[in-house]
């Protein structure tokens, strides 16, 4: 069964830091571009960042509101995708999915996990 | 890189047929032919509808289907059933520093 098991999110306070993973299975993650999308509570999805495969060069690419405060990196042995959030914020808090793009359908979040609930709060 | 827009809420009867609309500009939706849209039942993950403007993955129901006219993208429900109650969303490849921005969302509701 192909799946994405998001996990990591927890309360944390403002300024506070906190790295989220994402296991995959049943499929070759080796060959996935891998993101991150978050949602805040009501609101619409939010692309975070992306990381390439490594045959396609391992290159991330991030949205500016995040920039310099997430890195995302993978374990491609591990078939776990990672991100790490520095500085954090409550405008932060979301509902963060790890999702392929690219994988079974062109240019589009084909495969999407349940989601890993983070809580900025003092 | 702002969100693209999309109409807040769009109702429609049983068996009826409604359009979400998805605006965004001639750097993103205008230029390249990869929107995408995705369906989300409360406490739900997003899935897949469309891709490629028009393309349905294998499983996703011939009820839905896209379209595209500059920068505009639409999403077609037809046949309007009670399941179809939902969140919907676009998303395009963008020419900025960010290269996928999603739509803010559509709540379907079926009366």
């Amino acid at each position: 069964e192909v799946q994405l098991v998001e996990s990591g999110g927890r309360l944390v306070e403002p300024g506070g830091s906190l790295r989220l993973s994402c296991a995959a299975s049943g499929f070759t993650f080796t060959k996935a571009w891998m993101n991150w999308v978050r949602q805040a509570p009501g609101k619409g999805l939010e692309w975070v960042g992306r990381i390439k495969s490594n045959t396609d060069g391992g290159t991330t690419d991030y949205a500016a509101p995040m920039k310099g405060r997430i890195t995302i990196s993978r374990d491609d042995p591990r078939n776990t995708l990672f991100l790490q959030m520095n500085s954090l914020e409550t405008e932060d808090t979301a509902l963060y999915y790890c999702a392929t793009r690219g994988y079974s359908y062109a240019n589009a979040f084909d495969i999407w996990g349940q989601g890993t609930m983070v809580t900025v709060s003092s | 890189q702002s969100a693209l827009t999309q109409p807040a809420s769009v109702s429609g009867s049983p068996g009826q047929s409604i359009t979400i609309s998805c605006t965004g500009t001639s750097g993103d939706v205008g230029r390249f032919n990869y929107v995408s849209w995705y369906q989300q039942h409360p406490g739900k993950a997003p899935k897949l509808l469309i891709y490629d403007v028009t393309s349905r993955p294998s499983g996703v129901s011939n009820r839905f289907s896209g379209s595209k006219s500059g920068n505009t993208a639409s999403l077609t429900i037809s046949g309007l059933q009670a399941e179809d109650e939902a969140d919907y969303y676009c998303n395009s490849y963008t020419s900025s520093n960010s290269p996928y921005v999603f739509g803010t969302g559509t709540k379907v509701t079926v009366l």
